[in-house]
């Protein structure tokens, strides 16, 4: 069973640079796209981007002057850098596997990290 | 963007009953259409993809339909384990949006 664990400071000052690792454990991180998905407290979900396991990306446009992702296959695990932060991006964050297959869904989810940004 | 809109927003049910959830499509997606169930402080998990197929492993008395604009997920004979919030999601194009959630509520 794949397995996704987000890990990272959960408080970042404002200006400062978010960063988060996903862990991926039963099961390979090649051959697959990985995402960033974010929830606002109280706010729908919102998609931060994709990296393929070769690291090539592609990253919601209303995010992605900030974003950054990195892919270490050595270690199965994938990274998000969210630089410039405003109390905005205090959300729960999710890592999942995807899009996947022909209809590009996300079919395996971390539980999710709460960052705030304060100060 | 496309923008996903789901009605309603919240709904309560009795275990046993049947319920309907509708998401809707600014523009047509064709069945570029996924559902997803989210517990508090649980991964999300995804219950049909492409609008109708049963992701493995999900109970059958869940089920998608709809193309285009107008989607519908439905649960036959609620379970305990159901009361959720529920989220479509559009992968016709990028950026993928979800609408913003149906929280099913016990009755």
């Amino acid at each position: 069973q794949v397995k996704l664990q987000e890990s990272g400071p959960g408080l970042v000052k404002p200006s400062e640079t978010l960063s988060l690792t996903c862990t991926v454990t039963g099961g390979s991180i090649s051959s697959y796209y990985w995402s960033w998905i974010r929830q606002p407290p109280g706010k729908g979900l919102e998609w931060i981007g994709y990296i393929y396991y070769t690291g090539s990306t592609n990253y919601n446009p209303s995010l992605k002057s900030r974003v950054t992702t990195s892919v270490d296959t050595s270690k199965s695990q994938f990274s998000l850098k969210l630089s410039s932060v405003t109390a905005a991006d205090t959300a729960v964050y999710y890592c999942a596997r995807g899009p996947s297959g022909s209809y590009l869904h996300f079919d395996y989810w971390g539980q999710g990290t709460l960052v705030t940004v304060s100060s | 963007d496309i923008q996903m809109t789901q009605s309603p927003s919240s709904l309560s049910a009795s275990v046993g009953d049947r319920v309907t959830i509708t998401c809707r499509a600014s523009q047509s997606v064709g069945t570029y259409l996924n559902w997803y169930q989210h517990k508090p402080g649980k991964a999300p998990n995804l219950l049909i993809y492409a609008a109708s197929s049963l992701q493995g492993g999900v109970p059958s008395r869940f089920s998608g339909s709809g193309s285009g604009t107008d989607f519908t997920l439905t649960i036959r004979s609620l379970q305990p384990e159901d009361f959720a919030t529920y989220y479509c999601q559009q992968s016709y194009t990028m950026p993928y949006t979800f609408g913003q959630g149906t929280r099913l509520q016990i009755k």
